[in-house]
């Protein structure tokens, strides 16, 4: 298993489709994280996850939901999304600072690709 | 706020040779973290350099070594002995060091290409 897995790889859905995103660390890792790629666009720290709670919501709209059940799975529930809202979205986890993590050492996904026709 | 500015969008290089892609950042903070992340074509983003602010010597990492330039709030990446694995876009970062988690600032990237 890599460390950081997401599924799918690639999403096609409808405006009005509601689809869930998953993410899955093997790494042992207390925080988890979601990411925005969109094309020449810096990457977007959407959301951020500590020991499976939510330390940050970077001002993400509504139709983009988290879900933390625990430390090792991290989940994106989309609906009623947007065109612009197709966008490579990565997952990533790291060592929290209290457990000697090193910083800045992110482990990422390779993505999922999410088209929104 | 903070950013960070990568003003090179794409960038080529011929195997063997030495190449320097350019970060800027603006911040107001004293104290703070920069990276270099690398994400090959179809793979993961990985973590190549890492910069703590408060240490004046550049860091290394075999081929790769930064010119951190604090007064002029520049970190730029020299990648000596260029290898066709090192092609793959490259990402400077900034996090500031109070941060309770990792909470990077991305640049919007430099693709890099080397040339067999």
């Amino acid at each position: 298993e890599t460390g950081v897995t997401q599924t799918p790889r690639h999403l096609v859905m409808g405006m009005t489709n509601k689809k869930s995103l998953k993410c899955e660390q093997h790494l042992g890792h207390n925080a988890m994280y979601w990411y925005k790629q969109s094309a020449k666009k810096p990457l977007e720290l959407m959301f951020v996850y500590n020991f499976k709670e939510q330390t940050e919501n970077n001002s993400v709209p509504s139709r983009f939901s988290p879900e933390c059940p625990n430390s090792s799975h991290l989940f994106l529930h989309l609906h009623t999304l947007q065109p612009e809202d197709s966008a490579l979205y990565l997952c990533a986890s790291s060592q929290d600072l209290t457990s000697g993590g090193a910083y800045g050492e992110l482990f990422f996904g390779e993505g999922s690709r999410l088209t929104v026709l | 706020a903070q950013t960070v500015t990568q003003s090179q969008p794409e960038m080529s290089v011929q195997e063997a040779e030495t190449v320097t892609l350019s970060c800027t950042y603006d911040t107001s903070e004293s104290n703070y973290y920069l990276f270099w992340y690398k994400q090959p074509p179809s793979r993961q983003m990985i973590l190549v350099i890492r910069q703590e602010a408060y240490k004046q010597q550049n860091a290394t990492e075999n081929r790769f070594s930064v010119n951190f330039q604090k007064a002029a709030k520049s970190f730029s990446l020299k990648i000596s002995d260029s290898q066709l694995g090192d092609t793959a876009m490259y990402f400077c970062a900034f996090m500031k060091l109070k941060d309770s988690s990792y909470k990077l600032i991305f640049g919007s990237g430099t693709r890099l290409l080397v040339r067999p």
